[in-house]
Formats: structure tokens, sequence, C-alpha cells
């Protein structure tokens, strides 16, 4: 069965600095790989994705994630985090084999000091 | 403006009664999916259907049940047999090939009083 780990639970970065927030999958074939962004009591906003072609991905609001094969990683970017980037994020695989839902790692709450 | 709605916000329910979650799309998306979150558990799939009156189970099936009669609409039954149904409810729905994004609602939090 297909897993998504992310090991970090928690997160703090200073308001201007970089942020890489880490996700490995397990899954035999090449995934359909996503990164969703939660605010307290919400619903998930989808970040980005990654289907095939270009390994490297851009999304919303300044986020890059890349793909790598060897690693079995998705990483989440940014090069500057804003205040109003404090949330939850999940990295989340697709099977690629048909609509049949998401699996989930169990989120990264992401912390932004002044 | 297209999108998932969900209602209500919050549900409030007596042990042993069953209540039931609305989820309604206008994306035209053939495929809608339940999830369940609960603190710290990420999101758990509970339903998902891929077309009008067809529906599988997810990974936390039990105590839960479903029905797809219209294209527009997923309504998701907490049950009595639900052990510890406390926590947030998220309806989503995409497409059911080729760019099979899924796109969420807002969620519905239930508490078991």
């Amino acid at each position: 069965a297909q897993s998504v780990t992310q090991p970090d639970i928690h997160i703090t970065v200073s308001e201007g600095a970089s942020l890489e927030l880490r996700c490995n999958y397990s899954y035999g074939a090449t995934p359909y790989l996503f990164w969703y962004v939660q605010s307290p009591g919400q619903g998930l906003q989808l970040l980005l994705k990654y289907f095939s072609g270009d390994t490297l991905v851009q999304g919303i609001k300044g986020f890059e994630a890349e793909f790598k094969r060897s690693q079995s990683s998705f990483n989440l970017r940014k090069p500057s985090v804003h205040w109003s980037d404090a949330a939850e994020y999940f990295c989340a695989v697709e099977s690629g084999g048909g609509a049949d839902g998401l699996t989930f790692g169990k989120g990264t709450h992401l912390i932004i000091q002044p | 403006d297209g999108g998932i709605t969900q209602s209500p916000k919050y549900l409030f329910r007596k042990e042993g009664q069953n209540v039931t979650l609305s989820c309604e799309q206008n994306l035209n998306h053939d495929a809608m999916y339940w999830y369940r979150q609960d603190p710290g558990q990420g999101l758990r799939l509970i339903y998902y259907s891929q077309i009008v009156n067809d529906f599988q189970k997810g990974d936390i099936a039990e105590g839960y049940s479903v029905s797809r009669e219209k294209k527009e609409s997923f309504p998701l039954t907490v049950t009595s047999a639900q052990k510890n149904p406390t926590a947030f409810y998220l309806c989503a729905s995409s497409r059911a090939s080729g760019s099979r994004t899924q796109y969420f609602g807002p969620g519905t939090r239930l508490t078991v009083l």
C-alpha cells in the first residue's frame, strides 16, 4: 500500500527566511503528487501538483516543489516566507490508477516568527 | 462561482443518533470523496464515488454510509455504529480521468455530545 511521510510535525521559521518542508512517499510506480495548505478550521487549498515531466514544479503563493525519484521525495520550498504562510501543510499521493482517493501525510504545522 | 459547498459548518449530535452531512459541487466533476481529519492524523479516506449510483469504501468506511443519486451531490451519513465520530469532515471532487486534481470543500465539524 502507498504511504506518505512528513517527518516534521512542527517547523518554525523567521519571516523572510527560506523554507523547506519534507515529504517522502512509498509507492512502486511513479505517483501523482500534491501539496495542499490548510488554515485553521478551513478546507484544503491546492498549492501545486506533479504528474509527469519537469521535476521542478511551480505553484501558487511563490511555492515550488521538486520530485526526486531516487529519494522518493517531493519537498516543498519557498525562498522567503511571509507571516500569512503560517498554516498546516499536507503532502499527498495518488496511485495514478484511477480516481480512487488520495493518501495523505500527517501534515507539518508551520509557525512564522516575526 | 464554481466550487464545493458543505453544510452545516458545525454539527452537534447526541450519542446514538445518525446524522447526514451534505456535500454539493457545481464543477461538473464525476468523482467525489469524503475524508475524515483528526488532529495529528492527516486526512483519511472514508468513501469515494467515481460515477453516479456507484461508490466504494475507503480506508475507514465502518460506521459510515453514502449515496450518489445525483452527479452534484454526495451526502455522508454518520451512523450510531461509528464509535468515535467527533472529527472534521472534508468533501472533495475531481475529474474521473485525466487531471484528477481534487478540490476540497470548507468542511463540517461534527461533535458528539
